[in-house]
């Protein structure tokens, strides 16, 4: 069975730093492109970032660019968002997604969600 | 600017066929294939159409997709109470390089 399960929300002040972690299980994590998405408090989806499955390739949305890195271990199934200089925009729960086949096709897997909240 | 737009909400009745609209333009959905998800209150979405019509194992045939143009849609027929929720297109995006999700549209059964 395919989990993923994110960690590593919390409180942070703006301008303060939070790293998230997903961890893999169920499937060959090394084989598949793997995403970030957010949800604001009561809003619509975003998506956040992209890194392809060797880390070869990386995409960010434009609104974290330069903020957040995006990275994976693949010996330790595990996928990262490093967020730096966090603004109170940044508040959301924050899923991991999975590549469905490939790039193209979809996330058909999501985790259950960690909640960032940037606050004073 | 890249957007995709979709109604914020939509309805019908049990057994009914609805539509959901998702609109963009050529630099997303004329590019690209469309992906639609399905979100439970209180719950991480869930893909249900892929590659504009395509859907996962598991996901029933009532659900259905299409694309046009620089425009998609989903379609639900023989609508359950359990399909209230939200829905959200999402396509790539070739001016922004990154990954565009509709609005969303919330869909309640009457």
């Amino acid at each position: 069975e395919v989990q993923l399960v994110e960690s590593g929300g919390g409180l942070v002040q703006p301008g303060g730093s939070l790293r998230l972690s997903c961890a893999a299980s169920g499937f060959t994590f090394s084989g598949y492109g793997m995403n970030w998405v957010r949800q604001a408090p009561g809003k619509g989806l975003e998506w956040v970032s992209y890194i392809s499955s060797t880390g070869s390739t990386i995409y960010y949305a434009d609104s974290v660019k330069g903020r957040f890195t995006i990275s994976r271990d693949n010996a330790k199934n595990s996928l990262y968002l490093q967020m730096n200089s966090l603004r109170a925009e940044d508040t959301a729960v924050y899923y991991c997604a999975r590549d469905n086949y490939d790039f193209w096709s979809g996330y058909r897997y999501w985790g259950q969600g960690t909640l960032v909240t940037v606050s004073s | 600017q890249s957007v995709l737009t979709q109604p914020p909400s939509a309805s019908g009745t049990p057994g009914q066929r609805v539509t959901i609209s998702c609109s963009g333009s050529s630099s997303n959905i004329g590019s690209h294939t469309v992906n639609w998800y399905q979100q439970l209150p209180g719950t991480a979405p869930k893909l249900l159409i892929y590659g504009n019509g395509q859907r996962p194992s598991g996901v029933p045939d009532r659900f259905s997709g299409s694309k046009s143009g620089t425009s998609a849609s989903l379609a639900i027929s023989g609508l359950q109470s359990e399909d209230e929720a939200d829905y959200y297109c999402a396509a790539w995006d070739d001016s922004l390089n990154g990954l565009l999700f509709g609005g969303g549209t919330k869909l309640t059964v009457l």
